[in-house]
């Protein structure tokens, strides 16, 4: 069955960085756009960043462009989101998502991984 | 790339129907069929409802439906069940990324 497993969130300080990792599992990997997507304590869904199946495109949210980049290793079945200057309005639980209708049709998602930014 | 408009809250009684709509901002849900709906759980991960402004994807009851009708996207819940009290979110793509909905706390 399709799986997505986040890890790597936690504390930082602002000004900071941190990398999230997605690992997947039960579908071909490299057939598939992948996304990440935040929600902010109490708030909603909020559209971090898409990489294309083959990793050829790429783009970001306006709130995260030029600060976090987005990748993926099709050797580890597994996608990355390199967050650098951290803000403490990055705040979030951040979500990866399979794109199962080249549509932003999000049909998997992980469970989530929480990156708190705070001194 | 500003968030779309939905109704902050909405409300129905168990066998009623109720429409939450999405409004672009011009340059998204008008442009693109490239719509999608999520319903949201507390605690819980999104699961997608609706994709292609009208799909529903395996498994998904079909008192699930969705429209577009100019820049504003629509979702029905028919036949309102108990279960059916979550937040909802629409998706649309813009031409160069993607931006949610403010969101939708539906109470049954």
């Amino acid at each position: 069955q399709v799986q997505l497993v986040e890890s790597g969130g936690g504390v930082v300080q602002p000004g900071r960085s941190l990398r999230l990792s997605c690992a997947a599992s039960g579908f071909t990997f490299s057939s598939y756009a992948l996304h990440w997507v935040r929600q902010a304590p109490g708030k909603g869904l909020e559209w971090v960043a898409v990489i294309w199946y083959d990793g050829t495109n790429k783009y970001y949210g306006d709130s995260v462009k030029g600060r976090f980049t987005i990748s993926r290793d099709t050797s580890k079945n597994t996608l990355y989101l390199q967050m650098n200057s951290l803000r403490a309005d990055d705040t979030a639980v951040y979500y990866c998502a399979r794109d199962g209708y080249s549509s932003v049709g999000l049909d998997y998602w992980g469970q989530g991984t929480l990156v708190t930014v705070s001194s | 790339q500003s968030a779309l408009t939905q109704p902050a809250s909405m409300s129905g009684s168990p066998g009623q129907s109720i429409t939450i709509s999405c409004t672009g901002t011009g340059s998204d849900v008008w442009n693109y069929n490239v719509v999608s709906w999520y319903q949201q759980h507390p605690g819980k991960a999104p699961k997608l409802m609706i994709y292609e402004v009208n799909k529903r994807p395996s498994g998904v009851s079909n008192r699930f439906s969705g429209s577009k009708s100019g820049n504003t996207a629509s979702l029905t819940i028919s036949g309102l069940q108990a279960e059916d009290e979550a937040d909802y979110y629409c998706c649309s793509y813009d031409g160069s990324s993607n931006v949610f909905g403010t969101g939708t706390k539906v109470t049954v």
